[in-house]
Order: C-alpha cells, then structure tokens, then sequence
C-alpha cells in the first residue's frame, strides 16, 4: 500500500513564503501531483513531479526527493486568495501491462493566509 | 469546454432510497474515477473505470456500482443508501497512459446527505 503524510493544517502571512510538506511510503513510484482545493470546490492540478529536483510554475514550486519519500510545494508571495488545501497525490506503477497505475491522494494540507 | 460535468450538485435521501450520480466528461479521456472526500480522511477512490465496457474496485467500493456504457460518462449508484454514505462525491477523468504528467481532471462535486 502506499502511505501519505501531510500537515494537517498551517497558516501564513500575505507576501510570504510558505513550504507545504509531503512525505510518502511507496512501491514503484511512478509520479508525484500537488492539487489545490478551495472550500466547497474541485480539487485543481498544480504541478508534477517524477525526477529529483525543483519544478517551477509562476509563484508556485514543486520539489521531489525519491531517496527520501519526500516532496515539498512552495508557494511565494502569498496572497489570500491562496487559502485553500493543498493535497499531495502519489502514483505508484502495479507492475502489470495495460497502463493504470494508482493514485492515492494525502489527507491534504489546510492552509489559511492572513493579512 | 465543459471539462467534468457532475449531476446533481446536492441531493438529500432518506436511508434505503436509491439513486444514480452522473459524470459526463467530454475531453476524450480514456479513465473515469469516483472518488467520496470526508472530513480528516482524504481523497478515496470507489471505482474506477479505464475504458467503455470496463469497470473495477477501487479502495472503499462496498455498497456502490458503477457502469460505464459509454466512453464519456460514469455513472455512480446506490442501490440502498445509508447514512454512512453522507459525503461529498468527484467524478475526475484522466488520459491514459504509463506514466508522464496525466493529472485528474474532477468535476464540481456532489454533495449527498442520507437521512
């Protein structure tokens, strides 16, 4: 099986930076997504990583260690309406042909911006 | 584009009713999930379908079916409904694929109470 760690909840101040963690437990790892969800709507795609090292989109960052089970999503010059949970997803291959490979997402990371 | 669509967005029953989730996506994907989200547990996926005619069990599947005739909808049914199932329900849909940057695509949510 595979095993997701989050924070459960954080805050941080507007115009900061702030570093959400994950830390994962898998068998053939194949990817790692970070999905935001604001209150009461869809989860929506953020950024993926598969190799080690920093992806990064805008005011959003994304890093992955596979040695180390371990991703980070940074979120800079934070703005309010960057409140939302942050939800980590890690795809793990099931060693079998035909393409589906499962995805199970963490608990998500609540976290509030204050002024 | 439409992207996923869910129907409908709020529904109340009382236990032992019946009714069927729709999810209609129209971007061509090749997989469909149906996922429950509550309080403190995360994403967790009911079942999953990677093609027309194809159907399977995802992580809490008991007291659900799904039918997947065409390619573009999902449908989720309960067939005798328990309180147990008040929950907020996502559709998402995906490309098929070994791996690469494929996120979930989900729709608005579905918010279901049981009486």
């Amino acid at each position: 099986g595979q095993n997701i760690d989050q924070p459960t909840e954080m805050t941080a101040t507007e115009g900061a930076i702030v570093q959400i963690n994950c830390t994962y437990q898998t068998s053939g790892f194949n990817g790692l997504f970070w999905y935001q969800q604001h209150a009461g709507e869809a989860p929506t795609f953020l950024s993926y990583n598969v190799l080690d090292g920093l992806e990064e989109k805008g005011r959003f960052s994304s890093f992955l260690s596979r040695s180390k089970g371990y991703s980070y999503l940074l979120l800079k010059e934070l703005q309010m309406k960057d409140s939302a949970s942050y939800l980590c997803a890690v795809r793990a291959s099931r060693g079998n042909s035909g393409g589906y490979q499962k995805v199970t997402f963490g608990t998500g990371t609540k976290l509030q911006v204050i002024p | 584009n439409a992207g996923v669509t869910q129907t409908p967005k709020f529904r109340v029953l009382k236990t032992g009713q019946s009714m069927t989730l729709l999810c209609a996506q129209d971007m061509n994907h090749e997989y469909m999930y149906w996922y429950r989200q509550d309080p403190g547990m995360g994403l967790r996926l009911i079942h999953y379908s990677v093609g027309e005619g194809t159907t399977a069990k995802g992580e809490v599947p008991d007291g659900y079916n799904v039918s997947r005739l065409k390619k573009q909808n999902f449908l989720l049914g309960l067939e005798s409904a328990a309180p147990s199932q008040t929950s907020v329900y996502f559709c998402a849909s995906s490309k098929r694929g070994l791996g690469g940057n494929q996120p979930q695509h989900f729709g608005d949510g579905t918010r279901l109470s049981i009486l």
